[in-house]
């Protein structure tokens, strides 16, 4: 089955700097990587998706990069701020299995002021 | 519009006792996925279900099963409840069955004694 490894565990920013995620997967096949925030004891909620057929996607200060080949995608969250503390989770699915998703271990990610 | 909600949002159980968890989902939404959140970890799959069929199953024993219902809520239910069920049940809903957003709920968090 699909494996998401992720790194860092954690990471820690200044406020105003980058950050950079990154996670790889096992499974050829998958075609489909989501970017979810959680918030302390609140739900996961997607902040950015990309599937396959596409390199790269932007919203704002949020930036996901894929390499198909090397079988890995990275989040990029430039000027960071305060309330981009969180714990931020990858994510890979395939088309055979429907809309399950393998997570990755989570990164917690601490900007401070 | 409501999110995802689930009940109850916290509960105690003891080992050997058997739990329900509920979810609805969000209107218009015909597949409910379960994941189960172990403290420091991802989510892990366990459940998907569109249209009222099971369409996935993760690797989680058979003391777990689930279903869904006409109006498309499901239940969660889990027997002979061991220590290491502790955890927060995510539950999920998505317009089809096919690589989108899961839209989670705030979870369930059974903490088994």
């Amino acid at each position: 089955g699909e494996n998401v490894e992720q790194h860092p565990s954690t990471l820690s920013v200044q406020e105003g700097d980058s950050a950079v995620i990154k996670c790889t997967y096992s499974d050829s096949a998958s075609n489909y990587f989501p970017w979810y925030k959680q918030e302390l004891g609140k739900r996961p909620q997607l902040i950015i998706d990309i599937r396959s057929n596409v390199g790269e996607k932007k919203d704002q200060r949020i930036a996901v990069t894929l390499n198909k080949t090397a079988k890995h995608f990275s989040l990029h969250i430039t000027e960071t701020q305060p309330e981009d503390s969180a714990v931020y989770f990858c994510a890979a699915s395939y088309p055979a299995a429907g809309n399950k998703l393998t997570f990755g271990g989570g990164t917690r990610v601490l900007v401070k002021p | 519009d409501a999110g995802v909600t689930q009940s109850p949002t916290h509960l105690i159980k003891t080992r050997g006792q058997h739990v329900t968890l509920r979810c609805s989902p969000i209107s218009g939404h015909k597949s409910v996925s379960w994941y189960q959140q172990v403290l420091g970890q991802g989510p892990q799959f366990i459940f998907q279900y569109y249209e009222k069929e099971e369409r996935g199953r993760g690797n989680f024993p058979d003391r777990f099963s689930a279903r869904q219902f006409p109006n498309y809520s499901s239940e969660l239910n889990v027997n002979a409840l061991l220590l290491g069920d502790s955890a927060l049940y995510l539950c999920a809903s998505s317009l089809d069955r096919f690589p989108g957003e899961l839209f989670f709920g705030e979870g369930s968090r059974l903490t088994v004694l």
